[in-house]
């Protein structure tokens, strides 16, 4: 059974870094790309980020503008998530995702891990 | 970034009524569409990807449509279980985007 685990949310300050992992098992993590994708509370799903199967590439959505950091450990079988400079509007439940069909839908998705900003 | 534009945020139906939610792109992404429901602090679920095929386990009163920049998600026949919020993806773009969401509310 394929299963995603977040882990690493939590109450952070303005400014502050984060570092979000995600368990998988199941299935040969190193054969799939995966993904990051984010709601706020009471809002619609966004993209922050994805990372091929052997690590080599990395996407970013536009608006992060460098401040987060996409990693794996094919070893561990762990998906990562370095967060910085967090703001308000990062505050958002963050689901890690697999991809599939060559790389283009999500058919196993994780619980999700919640990242609160707040003084 | 690829825009995705749903429509309508929100409707009101009955047990057995037939839904229809659209979704429109800024640009064309040919048939790289998928839909997926979200039930209330659950993860998004795939229903349907590539534009109209269904995932396995999916039931058949689901059903999706178009190419191009516009783009259907069906539900022939609206049961208790699919009162949910409803989310397009494109997957085009080397950086997938999301509609807003269609929250099916029961009348």
């Amino acid at each position: 059974e394929v299963q995603l685990v977040e882990s690493g949310g939590g109450l952070v300050q303005p400014g502050g870094s984060l570092r979000l992992s995600c368990a998988a098992s199941g299935f040969t993590f190193s054969s799939y790309s995966m993904h990051w994708v984010r709601q706020a509370p009471g809002k619609g799903l966004e993209y922050v980020s994805a990372i091929g199967a052997d690590g080599g590439s990395t996407y970013y959505a536009n608006s992060l503008k460098a401040r987060f950091t996409i990693s794996r450990d094919n070893s561990k079988n762990t998906l990562y998530l370095q967060m910085g400079g967090l703001r308000a509007e990062d505050m958002a439940v963050y689901y890690c995702a697999r991809s599939e069909g060559g790389g283009t839908y999500y058919r196993y998705w994780g619980q999700g891990t919640l990242v609160t900003v707040s003084s | 970034d690829i825009q995705m534009t749903q429509s309508p945020s929100s409707l009101s139906a009955s047990v057995g009524d037939r839904v229809t939610i659209t979704c429109r792109a800024s640009q064309t992404i040919i048939t790289y569409l998928n839909w997926y429901q979200q039930i209330p602090g659950k993860a998004p679920n795939l229903l349907i990807y590539a534009t109209s095929n269904l995932q396995s386990g999916v039931p058949s009163r689901f059903s999706g449509s178009g190419s191009g920049t516009d783009f259907t998600l069906t539900i022939s026949s609206l049961q208790p279980e699919d009162f949910a919020t409803y989310f397009c993806q494109q997957t085009y773009s080397s950086s997938w985007t999301f509609g807003q969401g269609t929250k099916v509310e029961i009348k």
